[in-house]
């Protein structure tokens, strides 16, 4: 039961490059959700997607992009990072979205100097 | 924009006290759930409760919601050291999508 998983763990890199964030999960759930969580903010939601091919804005996602070609995989891909993009990043998926829980990767913890 | 709001930001106990913490909301609710996070690691989701129920249990967790006040509490009873975690409550407008609040960090020493 591998459930969710997240890579890289940890991540640094330099402001400018382009960083991708990798998710997978093994339920086949529909949904799937990228979140931030940075001190004194809690989690704030970049994107999430109901489905193969359909993806939508959250309530953070300028400097941010998403896809999802296979139900499985939902990648988040930072096109030039910037030091206010330093955080822990979760990838999350749920069954169905509406009155179900959502399920939690381990995150990745990103540094841009 | 946060719409759940913890409180208090910090606990601390000694083990086998109960342990309540309290979520403000803003706006009207589908449902409101529970979630703890364990220091570097993922959240792991609690309870979920519905806008028309007031009271639900699990194990050693009881969560109530008042949706007059829009509030809810997390009462975790006879807690141990493994209890020692952040929890956060979410709220579902029917949009499927969760707002977190900032979080409760609680601390139950041995």
């Amino acid at each position: 039961d591998a459930g969710i998983t997240q890579s890289p763990r940890y991540k640094i890199t330099e402001t400018g490059r382009q960083v991708t964030l990798m998710c997978h999960q093994t339920w086949s759930h529909s949904y799937m959700f990228w979140y931030r969580q940075d001190l004194g903010h809690g989690l704030r939601l970049i994107y999430y997607s109901a489905a193969a091919d359909i993806t939508d804005k959250g309530e953070v996602s300028d400097g941010y992009v998403v896809s999802r070609s296979k139900t499985e995989n939902f990648p988040l891909t930072l096109e030039s990072a910037t030091r206010s993009q330093t955080s822990v990043y979760f990838c999350a998926s749920s069954e169905s979205g509406r009155n179900q829980p959502q399920h939690f990767g381990d995150g990745t913890r990103l540094s841009i100097l | 924009s946060q719409q759940g709001e913890e409180d208090p930001q910090a606990l601390s106990i000694q083990e086998g006290e109960n342990a309540t913490m309290n979520c403000s909301y803003k706006t009207s609710i589908n449902n409101l759930q529970w979630y703890r996070q364990n220091s570097g690691r993922g959240l792991v989701h609690l309870i979920l409760i519905r806008s028309n129920e007031r009271e639900k249990h699990s194990g050693r967790l009881r969560v109530t919601l008042d949706t007059s006040k829009k509030s809810s509490s997390l009462l975790i009873t006879a807690s141990r050291a493994a209890d020692t975690a952040s929890y956060f409550c979410a709220t579902d407008d029917s949009s499927y999508k969760l707002i977190f609040g900032s979080g409760t960090r609680l601390l139950v020493r041995p």
